[in-house]
């Protein structure tokens, strides 16, 4: 079974438009972590935000912020504002464990990714 | 903030040779590093995991004698590929952690032809 779902292969959007990537993820365990990162064509990952399974407020960086339902499992990227350099494949991944036990728990799996086209 | 610096980034080989790709932590300890392989238009999938003075876990499905993981020192994890083939051809990206955060290097697209 897969750990990390994303539904949606491709997505757009309007520029200055808010947009919405899905993601769910599966774990048994208490202590997790949720990632989410931008690969432009370049390759390089560049990190988005993270939310830990015991922080109580949805985390918010800028533009991006994250609608963590974790009775649903879910981990959606909000992205408000959409600019053309948004375009890009978008990962949401998940590490298991407490991070603080060894750097073996952040390892991470990653989902198959949406791709983002931002139209002006 | 912290830095992972991955040598080289792109590199074009003859079938059956070798080649190795470096991963550096400039300014932090990496005590555990992470190696992935992506396919064209397809998500990242972890490769091992080293730590620093021990031995590399491997995922199942991956060839430990074919991708050779060294991590000698807390700054410097290495990944040879060796007698590399056409479908090795892919990019491949390390990550490192030292204490609190996980940083990604810029990846290595490699071409085996």
């Amino acid at each position: 079974a897969q750990k990390i779902t994303q539904t949606q292969p491709g997505m757009f959007v309007q520029e200055k438009e808010a947009v919405t990537l899905d993601c769910t993820y599966d774990t048994s365990d208490q202590s997790y972590g949720l990632f989410w990162y931008k690969q432009p064509s370049s390759g390089e990952m560049i990190f988005l935000i993270y939310q830990g399974s015991y922080d109580e407020q949805n985390a918010t960086e800028g533009r991006y912020s994250l609608n963590f339902q974790k009775a649903r499992k879910s981990a959606n990227l909000v992205i408000s504002a959409s600019q053309l350099g948004d375009s890009a494949m978008y990962f949401c991944a998940m590490r298991e464990g407490n991070p603080r036990s060894g750097g073996s728990n952040y390892k991470l799996t990653f989902g198959k990714g949406t791709l983002l086209t931002v139209n002006p | 903030g912290a830095v992972v610096s991955q040598h080289p980034s792109w590199v074009i080989c003859k079938s059956g040779t070798s080649v190795k790709i470096e991963c550096r932590s400039l300014d932090f300890q990496a005590t555990t590093m992470f190696w992935y392989r992506q396919f064209p238009k397809q998500s990242l999938m972890l490769m091992a995991t080293s730590n620093e003075g021990s031995k590399a876990t491997y995922e199942q499905g991956v060839e430990k004698d074919k991708f050779l993981i060294n991590h000698a020192s807390l700054t410097l994890s290495t990944l040879t590929v060796t007698s590399a083939h056409p479908e090795d051809s892919s990019f491949y990206i390390c990550s490192a952690t030292g204490t609190a955060s996980l940083t990604f290097g810029s990846g290595t697209r490699l071409t085996v032809v």
